[in-house]
């Protein structure tokens, strides 16, 4: 059991569709991540959020929204997404060192199982 | 910039085999250093780590020894089984930064 969880764990949507994707953790860390894992790459980080707020935002496209209402709860809102967004899109969480002005030490992060993603 | 290599898959092997899986990095800074594990239908999990120069990770009879002077961190288990089978990456951190970077993955497939 990793202590993150994510719904659905498979979605279908239209290029037309607006849909989100949940991530929620139990670890009680402060800091969430999304990543999108596509077949033969990197995994691509798309978004850090530290104590709710967003940290980093690897240049993704802003029809990928995401939202961080409290430090258990991660959401990324999708909208007019195209056929090259499928994959997999993996939440994350750690525990990171910080002082009040940047992060010291980023350590083990803790995956979800993932939401497959298919955009017809 | 920095960067993590690993070698392509899939890796094939007989049960009780000796794994090796190579990874090299490229980092400024102060990097530490992790294999991940991805079985089927599931999330990354963390394998092991190393924090910094020479010291030794290990796990599950998985080990791997962070070398500053050839920047590699290869992993290596003496007798795979069955149940090894699965996706392995090699990522590191950058202390002071977000920066967390991941290698492309390898796949092993293990043989009864």
């Amino acid at each position: 059991e990793t202590g993150v969880t994510q719904t659905p764990r498979h979605l279908v949507m239209g290029m037309t569709n607006k849909k989100s994707l949940k991530c929620e953790q139990h670890l009680g860390h402060n800091a969430m991540y999304w990543y999108k894992q596509s077949a033969k790459k990197p995994l691509e980080l798309m978004f850090v959020y530290n104590f709710k707020e967003q940290t980093e935002n690897n240049s993704v496209p802003s029809r990928f929204s995401p939202e961080c209402p409290n430090s258990s709860h991660l959401f990324l809102h999708l909208h007019t997404l195209q056929p090259e967004d499928s994959a997999l899109y993996l939440c994350a969480s750690s525990q990171d060192l910080t002082s009040e002005i940047w992060v010291l030490h980023t350590d083990t992060q803790y995956f979800g199982p993932g939401t497959r993603l298919t955009v017809l | 910039g920095d960067s993590v290599t690993q070698m392509e898959g899939p890796v094939t092997l007989s049960e009780e085999a000796f794994l090796t899986i190579n990874c090299t990095y490229t980092a400024t800074g102060y990097p530490s250093l992790f294999w991940y594990v991805q079985y089927p239908g599931e999330g990354l999990q963390l394998l092991l780590k190393a924090t910094k120069a020479d010291d030794k990770g290990s796990n599950k009879g998985f080990e791997a020894t962070y070398r500053k002077e050839t920047t590699s961190f290869h992993l290596e288990k003496g007798s795979v089984q069955v149940s090894d089978s699965a996706v392995y990456f090699c990522a590191l951190s950058i202390s002071g930064t977000y920066k967390y970077i991941f290698g492309t993955g390898t796949r092993l497939k293990v043989l009864a």
